[in-house]
């Protein structure tokens, strides 16, 4: 079935850090892609999607890129801060629904 | 992107008791689901709300357990009945909006079940 594989956490960077946070897909069809976050006891809000190969997703210094030849879709952001602390969900749509991956918790220190 | 919000935020039960989550959005939207994120997990969607008719559920979800309501196009319930110690959990609401593929979600409710 459909399945969305995010990188074991948790990512422990210093601020003004690179951040990668890998994520694949299952390649049945040619999904929508979302990266969610989920600050400290608050619900999840979508960060960035991607509806097609080749698309790049950004918001708030986040990009991710639909990359369909690797059924990937990595979050990454060049300078992170205090306040991007929190878990990150790559999710994929799936018939109108949408699959989680498991989450990846991100600590960052100054 | 639709304002979303969850009632109660919080809540502690007793075993055997049933709690209802109310979900409230600000605009009608077409698609309404209802999602689990047990501690330190990733979410599992529990059913799609659907307006005038029963809920869809999830494999492993039944509608004696968690009844669903949705009498219009901006409201649902969903109710967790019977309740143990394995549902503690957060429950979100979510909403997707027609011709639309992502999903805005609720601040969920933190539920404890002692």
């Amino acid at each position: 079935g459909d399945s969305v594989t995010q990188m074991e956490g948790p990512v422990t960077l210093s601020e003004e850090a690179f951040l990668t946070i890998n994520c694949t897909y299952t390649a049945t069809g040619y999904p929508s892609l979302f990266w969610y976050v989920q600050y400290p006891g608050e619900g999840l809000q979508l960060l960035l999607k991607a509806t097609k190969a080749d698309d790049k997703g950004s918001n708030k210094g986040f990009e991710a890129t639909y990359r369909k030849e690797t059924t990937s879709f990595h979050l990454e952001k060049g300078s992170v801060q205090v306040s991007d602390s929190a878990v990150y969900f790559c999710a994929r749509g799936s018939q109108g629904n949408l699959i989680f991956g498991k989450g990846t918790k991100l600590s960052v220190k100054p | 992107s639709a304002v979303i919000s969850q009632k109660p935020s919080r809540d502690i039960c007793q075993r055997g008791t049933s709690l209802t989550i109310q979900c409230q959005v600000d605009s009608q939207v077409t698609m309404m689901f209802w999602y689990r994120q047990q501690p330190g997990q990733s979410l599992t969607l529990i059913a799609t709300a659907n307006q005038g008719s029963e809920a869809t559920y999830e494999s492993g979800f039944v509608i004696d357990k968690f009844p669903i309501s949705r009498p219009n196009l901006t409201f649902s319930t969903l109710t967790v009945s019977n309740m143990s110690p394995e549902d503690s959990s957060i429950y979100l609401c979510s909403v997707r909006a027609s011709g639309r593929n992502e999903q805005y979600f609720g601040p969920g409710t933190r539920l404890t079940v002692t």
